[in-house]
């Protein structure tokens, strides 16, 4: 079945500094990715749609140059935080679509 | 706008008691209702889905009926183990547009 990868699992960074977000789906092409941040109490907020080779666009009240989603491939989506801070602490997940939406298993940001 | 609302955890159960988590939704069209699960520390993986009334979805011993004259798609499961210890999402997607709306996400949790 479709497997979406998401790298890293977890990370540990300091304020002020960037964090990258990998996500690749696997074993198939995706035209549209979707990234996702899970807040403490479970619910899920849909940040960004990456769509390949144009810009994402994002939700209403999401910085779109504090997270910045970049979609060169139809494998591949990076999301960037940009000088992160502790509230950006969080479960960022992204999510590809292609007859159906495979999730990447999630990253655990942890800004100090 | 689309709109799931989701039964509040968290739900504590005995194992091989009956689960029911409630999901009601609000869209225009007919769209295409799932359930998600969510174990610790890992992202959501697609638990059933139906895409038209009356359709049933199942999986692993969970069932949901597409109800279009209750606008719902309660989980149910007659006998819960251990292991189905997890946030479960109710989510929908409408004809036409790419995003899974998603519901607050319901914490279960089964005792021996």
């Amino acid at each position: 079945g479709a497997v979406v990868s998401q790298h890293p699992s977890w990370v540990i960074c300091k304020s002020g500094t960037s964090v990258k977000i990998e996500c690749r789906s696997l074993d198939f092409q995706a035209t549209t990715m979707f990234w996702y941040r899970q807040f403490p109490k479970q619910s899920l907020m849909l940040m960004a749609t990456s769509n390949e080779g144009s810009k994402a666009t994002y939700e209403q009240g999401v910085e779109k140059d504090k997270f910045l989603i970049n979609h060169a491939s139809l494998t591949l989506s990076t999301l960037t935080v940009t000088s992160a801070h502790p509230e950006d602490s969080s479960f960022y997940i992204c999510s590809a679509y292609q007859d159906g939406y495979t999730f990447g298993s999630g990253t655990r940001l942890t800004v100090v | 706008g689309d709109s799931v609302t989701q039964m509040e955890g968290p739900v504590t159960l005995s194992e091989e008691a009956c689960l029911t988590i409630n999901c009601t939704y609000t869209a225009t069209g007919y769209p295409s209702l799932f359930w998600y699960v969510q174990y610790p520390g890992e992202g959501l993986q697609l638990l059933l889905k139906a895409t038209k009334a009356d359709d049933k979805g199942s999986n692993k011993g969970f069932e949901a009926t597409y109800r279009k004259e209750t606008t719902s798609f309660h989980l149910e499961k007659g006998s819960v183990q251990v292991s189905d210890s997890a946030v479960y999402f109710c989510a929908l997607k409408n004809f036409g547009n790419e995003k899974l709306t998603f519901g607050t996400g319901t914490r279960l949790t089964i005792i021996p």
